[in-house]
């Protein structure tokens, strides 16, 4: 089974500070997200990548960076937290085949304080 | 961008009844996926269907691709089925492996 691993379940952090959120999965999968996911909004897609040092922006990556050094692992980084980006975050990962399955991470609820 | 609607958006079911849970998309897609995000927030694979009819238990899928749209059918519905179910997709142009999700349907079974 796919094993998708995001570092914390809860986090709490203070507004400005900058943030680190990991997400680290086993399958050699070439595709991984990240999204939040707001009541009454749905999941948005924040940024994705598709190799190593490859990434684009989704819908919604204003105050967000990411890095992927590795294959397996791909950090979303809230360079100076605020209040609206208290949200639950989860990340995915899918092979590079079109249409392929995306396999979810137990997600994040990150309180900017 | 593809528009992805699921009805009804909220359903309260007694404990074993039947349902059915509608995704309608408004473009060709590659991918379709079903989840089911518990209370705890954790998003679980249901199944990955572009077409065609599957079956896991008591749940089973059906997307028929042609006319854009896909039904999940949950049979004897336990109070473990409450949560959030999503539709998802990817289209097959324009959209590399992006998911679009729908907003959901909130199911609550009552013993």
């Amino acid at each position: 089974d796919v094993k998708v691993t995001q570092s914390s379940r809860y986090l709490v952090k203070r507004t400005g500070e900058k943030v680190f959120l990991e997400c680290v999965q086993d399958m050699d999968h070439e595709n991984m997200f990240w999204y939040r996911q707001d009541p009454g909004l749905g999941l948005r897609l924040i940024y994705f990548s598709y190799d190593v040092k490859m990434k684009e922006k989704g819908d919604i990556p204003e105050g967000y960076s990411v890095s992927r050094e590795k294959k397996e692992r791909f950090s979303l980084i809230l360079e100076s937290a605020s209040t609206n980006q208290t949200s639950m975050y989860l990340c995915a990962s899918s092979s590079l085949s079109a249409g392929d399955a995306q396999h979810f991470g137990d997600g994040t609820r990150l309180s900017i304080l | 961008g593809i528009q992805v609607e699921q009805s009804p958006p909220d359903l309260i079911l007694q404990e074993g009844a039947n349902s059915t849970l509608r995704c309608n998309f408004s473009d060709s897609v590659n991918n379709l996926q079903w989840f089911h995000q518990n209370p705890w927030g954790q998003l679980i694979n249901l199944f990955y269907i572009p077409s065609g009819t599957k079956q896991n238990g008591r749940l089973s899928a059906t997307t028929v691709a042609t006319e854009r749209y896909s039904l999940l059918y949950i049979s004897s519905s336990q109070t473990t089925d409450s949560g959030v179910y999503f539709c998802a997709v990817t289209r097959i142009t324009g959209g590399g492996n992006k998911l679009t999700f729908g907003t959901g349907t909130q199911l609550k079974v009552e013993l």
